[in-house]
């Protein structure tokens, strides 16, 4: 069965420090993933999608940036985090087409 | 570009009693629809989704959801709620034609009271 993997569950972070959250997909090849925002547990905001190695689109200009250096691994980065980063933050990933979505259980963000 | 309503904030409704969570979409194409449940602190969890064929589709937890394309919509609906239904849900799309892309509603709570 597939299983998706995202860490760190909570991360507290200084203004200006760099971020790195990372996601992983098993039990499956070619997903298409994705990073979303989650703000004050409301609307999830979609950063970026991957359809492939390499591939990434970017949603909404920011801070921050994404990476798939695998198959199966989703990166999100920054180079210096602001207090406006503060958020939850949800990886998910899709097969081809009309599958639904699977979501990994999230990652705290506090920038202080 | 795709994108998906959820004009309700928050749903109240009493134990027992029916419910509904509203969801329109606007999409170019034809639409793959979702809806998901989110517990407070977690991922979304899947509820059911709509591809094609028959116009209500039924999912989790006694859940179901009736596609209407002439209105654009994709309302949650539940016949007797229970408190344990208390959450965030989300409606979310996919544009057939550029599957890749999966937009969500701003979500809706849904509280149920005793």
């Amino acid at each position: 069965s597939q299983t998706i993997h995202q860490w760190p569950a909570t991360l507290v972070q200084p203004v200006g420090s760099p971020l790195s959250l990372e996601c992983t997909v098993e039990g499956t090849s070619n997903p298409n993933l994705y990073w979303y925002r989650q703000a004050a547990g409301r609307g999830l905001q979609l950063l970026f999608y991957s359809v492939g190695i390499g591939q990434i689109s970017s949603e909404v200009p920011q801070n921050l940036s994404a990476s798939r250096p695998q198959d199966r691994q989703f990166i999100l980065s920054s180079k210096k985090l602001l207090l406006s980063d503060s958020g939850f933050y949800l990886c998910a990933w899709t097969g081809p087409w009309n599958t639904e979505a699977f979501f990994g259980q999230g990652t705290r963000l506090t920038v202080v | 570009a795709q994108s998906v309503a959820q004009p309700e904030d928050q749903v109240n409704v009493a134990e027992g009693n029916p419910l509904t969570v509203k969801c329109t979409y606007s999409v170019s194409g034809n639409p793959y629809l979702f809806w998901y449940v989110q517990y407070p602190n977690r991922g979304l969890q899947f509820l059911l989704k709509y591809i094609t064929g028959d116009n209500l589709v039924k999912g989790s937890y006694g859940f179901e959801a009736e596609f209407n394309k002439s209105q654009t919509s994709f309302h949650l609906k539940k016949p007797s709620a229970l408190v344990s239904d208390s959450a965030l849900y989300f409606c979310a799309v996919r544009d057939t034609g550029t599957a890749s892309k999966l937009t969500f509603g701003t979500g809706t709570r849904l509280q149920v009271t005793l």
